[in-house]
């Protein structure tokens, strides 16, 4: 089944705590991105990268890591979480970024800094 | 990207067909038409995307005008499932110099009920 997976799908952690939240596709896609979703602000892209190992940031990038050694596999790394990140978090993918392609995305991460 | 206006909330009987507008009254020539929604705190779906003709697939339609400022995204028999946000989106393509995010407004939340 052709899918975009989030690991874990709910976090608490503590201010600080560096943590990893994994995401992967399974579409062979070249475009990858990160969004959060805060009440009232709608979802905001972080970064987003066109393919391996090109990365460029988005909107909210401060706060964030991310890497694309692979095609498959797009990790969100918060080197020194602050309850400011507590957000739903959503992956998405795209065959490629140029056209009209449909975005796909994962389930999302509940995150909670406390 | 154009900006779009949709009503904030509407309700439909289960099985009765689901008309949901949206205005974009400043479209340009190169702007498609997308929408997407989003059941509670799950990753947005895609529905159907269009440019100036009329779209159907297996999940809905989209009726674009012929001038293009307005649009309506038809569900034909909906179901209780199809409770959701639906956000419709203006956009260029390619999304090389926005990085190819999707800006999500407030949406139509649409209430299905039996």
């Amino acid at each position: 089944e052709a899918q975009v997976t989030q690991n874990p799908r709910y976090l608490i952690t503590v201010t600080g705590k560096k943590l990893t939240v994994t995401c992967s596709q399974n579409m062979n896609h070249e475009y990858m991105s990160w969004y959060r979703q805060d009440p009232g602000l709608g979802l905001r892209q972080i970064y987003y990268s066109m393919n391996v190992e090109v990365t460029d940031k988005g909107d909210v990038p401060e706060g964030y890591k991310v890497s694309r050694k692979e095609k498959r596999n797009f990790p969100l790394i918060l080197e020194s979480p602050s309850p400011n990140q507590t957000s739903l978090y959503f992956c998405a993918s795209s065959l490629r970024l140029a056209g009209v392609n449909e975005q796909f995305f994962g389930p999302g991460t509940r995150l909670t800094v406390l | 990207d154009a900006k779009t206006t949709q009503p904030t909330s509407m309700d439909c009987a289960e099985g009765r067909a689901a008309n949901l507008p949206c205005n974009h009254s400043t479209i340009s020539g190169n702007e498609y038409v997308y929408w997407y929604r989003q059941i509670h705190s799950q990753g947005p779906q895609y529905i159907i995307h269009g440019l100036k003709n009329n779209e159907t697939n297996e999940m809905a339609s989209l009726i674009i005008t012929e001038d293009r400022k307005s649009s309506t995204l038809i569900l034909p028999h909906a179901t209780l499932r199809d409770t959701a946000v639906y956000y419709c989106i203006v956009r260029v393509a390619p999304f090389y110099n926005q990085g190819g995010k999707l800006i999500f407004g407030q949406g139509t939340e649409l209430s299905v009920k039996p």
